[in-house]
């Protein structure tokens, strides 16, 4: 039981190139949500699926898109990367209940 | 809008004295509280919430309400302790924001030997 995984673990970009960062749970969870980790600021939720087809935005949503491809996998899109996008990303689920979300082991992403 | 202060973002104790983390919230309603806990090379992970009332590797939070406070508490701090610890607010339960966490600025703890 693998939990919630991302990929990649670390990625280099430079201004205005394009990435997807992928996420996937195991857990059977309805909930999935992408944070950004930045210093001072905690975690910041840039979008949340609350079920299968369904999302919405965060608190900082702007330079973002999502998809859930289904209830396993929770895609975040940068499609013109800027060097402000410079962050830590986690992705994290919740079951039924929402109580308590499982979080990835996060992606360190770079834009120069 | 719903917003979590946690007002140290350091915090230093020596091993088996008291260690108290702040954390303070604005929201209009009845939230829940959490505190997540991030040990190091490890995952962020949930260390204790409100509702439950349990007392976790030593670890207890009060909600109270009067002061808009969730402070954590541990009266004899470990080495094994010191990690980044984060307070987050969920709107309450039953409604269609249930589950988005607001997550505070963070304190890293270190306990010193």
């Amino acid at each position: 039981n693998a939990g919630v995984t991302q990929t990649p673990k670390f990625q280099v970009l430079k201004t205005g190139q394009s990435m997807t960062l992928q996420c996937a749970q195991d857990m059977n969870h309805n909930s999935m949500y992408w944070y950004r980790q930045d210093p001072g600021m905690g975690l910041r939720l840039i979008y949340y699926s609350a079920s299968e087809g369904t999302t919405d935005k965060g608190e900082v949503p702007n330079g973002y898109n999502v998809s859930r491809l289904n209830k396993r996998e929770f895609s975040l899109r940068l499609e013109s990367a800027a060097p402000s996008q410079t962050s830590v990303y986690f992705c994290a689920s919740s079951g039924q209940g929402k109580e308590t979300q499982y979080f990835g082991p996060g992606t360190r992403l770079l834009v120069l | 809008a719903q917003r979590v202060t946690q007002p140290e973002k350091l915090l230093s104790v020596f091993k088996g004295a008291p260690v108290e983390l702040k954390c303070n919230y604005s929201y209009s309603g009845s939230p829940e509280l959490f505190w997540y806990v991030q040990y190091s090379r490890q995952r962020l992970q949930l260390l204790l919430r409100h509702i439950s009332r349990e007392s976790i590797k030593g670890f207890t939070a009060d909600l109270n309400k009067g002061e808009t406070s969730f402070h954590l508490k541990k009266p004899f701090a470990q080495e094994e302790d010191s990690a980044m610890y984060y307070c987050a607010l969920s709107p309450a339960a039953g409604g269609t924001s249930y589950g988005k966490l607001t997550f505070g600025q963070g304190t890293i703890l270190t306990v010193h030997p």
